[in-house]
């Protein structure tokens, strides 16, 4: 069974800093990886999402990488913004092709 | 908007009455997701269905869980006799495996919030 785990669990910064979320999964059979970002009580929305034969994908601020043979994904966000705080999750889709498995999330907060 | 909606938005209700969720996808998107969201986890995937066809049902939480996707558009999730471990948020998400240059990316919708009270 896949496992998606992310570290930190939460993480406070103050605005302007550059910072890197991780995620790690244990089955390096992928066939893609999302990132998402959801706020409090609301849905998710996808920010980036990298396929199993790409390395890495950009999107303004936000670059996303991904290292399949280790089981690794990082999301660097550049100058980060008090409007960036949110929960941040990783997803892994297997090679089965539809269900995401989601790691707990990253809790960011950027503090003015 | 044409993003994916769900209805209601919230939903409280007692234990052992019935709920049922709708979710719209986005309008060209043949595959349709539920997935279930508790506080401080991840979403857990439940189900799955390509245009009308259900797909994978073997992660429904137990049988009093069942969705339906009449016609390929709109799907329905209902909870028969709903119990206190059922409050959390269901989310519904869409994608398209077809003339897509993201394969399969998924959207979400805003979720629905069942407190079975």
């Amino acid at each position: 069974k896949q496992e998606v785990t992310q570290i930190p669990a939460a993480l406070s910064v103050p605005e302007g800093e550059n910072l890197v979320l991780n995620c790690s999964f244990t089955d390096s059979a992928i066939y893609n990886l999302q990132w998402f970002r959801q706020d409090p009580g609301k849905g998710l929305t996808s920010l980036l999402l990298i396929q199993s034969s790409q390395r890495e994908q950009t999107s303004g601020r936000l670059n996303a990488s991904l290292d399949k043979s280790s089981g690794r994904s990082t999301l660097y966000i550049a100058a980060s913004q008090p409007g960036d705080s949110a929960t941040y999750l990783c997803a892994v889709e297997g090679n089965s092709g539809y269900a995401l498995n989601f790691g707990k999330g990253t809790s960011l907060l950027v503090t003015p | 908007d044409t993003g994916v909606s769900q209805n209601p938005r919230h939903k409280i209700t007692k234990r052992g009455q019935n709920v049922t969720f709708r979710c719209d996808p986005i309008s060209e998107h043949n595959r349709l997701y539920w997935y279930r969201q508790t506080l401080g986890q991840g979403p857990e995937f439940l189900t799955y269905f390509q245009n009308e066809a259900q797909l994978e049902k073997s992660r429904l939480l137990s049988d009093r869980f069942s969705a339906e996707r009449p016609k390929g558009s709109f799907s329905t999730l209902e909870i028969q006799r709903t119990e206190q471990g059922d409050s959390a948020m269901y989310l519904c998400a869409s994608s398209s495996n077809t003339g897509s240059n993201k394969p399969n990316e998924q959207f979400f919708g805003p979720g629905t919030r069942l407190t079975v009270l």
